[in-house]
């Protein structure tokens, strides 16, 4: 079975805070996803990685950073949190898949943050 | 700017009828969907997929239907069960390989009544 594993569940931390959201993935996956899922926003891409040390911007990245040092670990940084920032963070991996289609995308259980 | 929408943000449907939950987007360049299925407190999980060279994809009590010329896709659910109350998020992706980006919809919550 496909593992995605967030370090946190539920984190409270003030504005201005550095926060630091940690994703593995169990199954030697290339790509790995940062995502926030907001009420009646969906869930919108903030950074991903499709090789180590290699990232891309999603649609919001701003206010986030993300490093991934090894492959299993794909990490989204919060360099000074602020309210508009709370939000459930969820991380995802993949195959890269070799034609017309699309490998499986595993989630995590997702991390709900809350910025004070 | 949208590019995948889910227009029904909840739908309550009878226990044993038939769901069906609605996608549409915007982009042209879309030419493969996925529909994944999120409880509280867990992450999505992959549910359904349909390339764009097929207009119907059934995978037991799930089918996705695919209509280009109107950009719309739906997934029906028949019959429904009480398990199935989650909510719904239809995906898109443009494939290049080594292209695995998502665009997700908004999400539909999907109740079924005993």
């Amino acid at each position: 079975d496909v593992k995605v594993t967030q370090s946190s569940r539920y984190l409270v931390k003030r504005t201005g805070e550095k926060v630091f959201l940690e994703c593995v993935q169990d199954m030697d996956h290339e790509n790995m996803f940062w995502y926030r899922q907001d009420p009646g926003l969906g869930l919108r891409l903030i950074y991903f990685s499709y090789d180590v040390k290699m990232k891309e911007k999603g649609d919001i990245p701003e206010g986030y950073s993300v490093s991934r040092e090894k492959k299993e670990r794909f990490s989204l940084i919060l360099e000074s949190a602020s309210t508009n920032q709370t939000s459930m963070y969820l991380c995802a991996s993949s195959f890269t898949y070799p034609g017309q289609g699309s490998n499986i995308q595993y989630f995590g259980a997702g991390t709900r943050l809350s910025v004070l | 700017d949208q590019q995948v929408k889910q227009n029904s943000p909840s739908l309550s449907v009878q226990e044993g009828r038939i769901s069906i939950l609605n996608c549409d987007y915007t982009n042209s360049m879309f030419d493969y969907f996925l529909w994944y299925k999120k409880y509280p407190a867990e992450g999505p999980t992959f549910l359904i997929s349909i390339s764009s060279i097929k207009d119907k994809n059934e995978d037991g009590r799930f089918t996705v239907f695919l209509n280009k010329s109107a950009k719309h896709l739906s997934l029906h659910i028949v019959p429904s069960q009480p398990g199935d109350s989650a909510v719904y998020f239809c995906a898109a992706k443009i494939s290049n390989f080594g292209n695995e980006k998502l665009t997700f919809g908004t999400g539909t919550r999907l109740t079924i009544i005993p």
